[in-house]
């Protein structure tokens, strides 16, 4: 089984609807991160939680809101999801060290 | 603030070496580290430098002078498997955030 896991892996809406992406892992790892992809750029922070109680915004924050419900779960909400958020979203943990481990991706689509 | 840049895409053969440099600028940098991404995928961890000098895991090594705020990633006897986008990141603090660039297309042509 995959350490990092994302459901759902492909994701097609319309503008304003309210999407929840989730993001679980089974690493035991504190540190979770969400980044965005778009077409031939690199990956941007959005969200960041050192623990279930941290919650940090990254360099991306607008129109998403995330939850740490437990150490294994991280997720990523669009509350009102608009056209330029469709993107490759991939969840990530850490142990503190210098290395991040990356679930799959889901592949949002925005109408 | 944090920017690090990199070639967009390099092309080259089977056997060759390809070189990724990295530049970067960037308050509070602890380390630089590279990822893979096949097309599809997600990003792999390949590896870091938080001193100075030379890393080597197999036929991929990392170089880095924080003098010079440059980093490469040097792919050796390249295979058709190689071709992946490679990105490097910067660390900041140590362990807690990591900045991308854009990321290096390298095609592999038989």
């Amino acid at each position: 089984d995959a350490d990092v896991t994302q459901t759902p892996r492909n994701r097609i809406t319309k503008t304003g609807k309210r999407i929840m992406l989730e993001c679980s892992q089974t690493k035991g790892h504190d540190r979770m991160y969400w980044y965005r992809q778009d077409p031939g750029l690199g990956l941007r922070l959005i969200y960041y939680s050192f623990d279930v109680k941290d919650i940090n915004k990254g360099e991306i924050s607008d129109g998403y809101s995330v939850s740490r419900q437990a150490q294994a779960k991280f997720s990523l909400s669009l509350e009102s999801a608009i056209p330029n958020q469709t993107a490759l979203y991939f969840c990530a943990t850490g142990d503190g060290r210098d290395t991040q481990y990356f679930g799959p991706g889901t592949r949002l689509t925005v109408l | 603030g944090q920017s690090l840049e990199q070639p967009s895409e390099v092309t080259a053969v089977e056997g060759a070496i390809v070189q990724i440099n990295c530049t970067y600028q960037t308050s509070g940098f602890y380390g630089l580290s590279w990822y893979q991404q096949h097309d599809g995928g997600a990003p792999t961890f390949l590896s870091y430098n938080g001193l100075d000098g030379l890393e080597e895991t197999g036929r991929f090594s990392s170089f880095l002078s924080r003098s010079d705020s440059y980093g490469y990633l040097l792919l050796q006897e390249l295979q058709m498997k190689d071709s992946a986008s490679y990105f490097c990141a910067s660390e900041f603090p140590a362990g807690n955030k990591l900045t991308f660039g854009g990321g290096t297309r390298v095609l592999v042509k038989p």
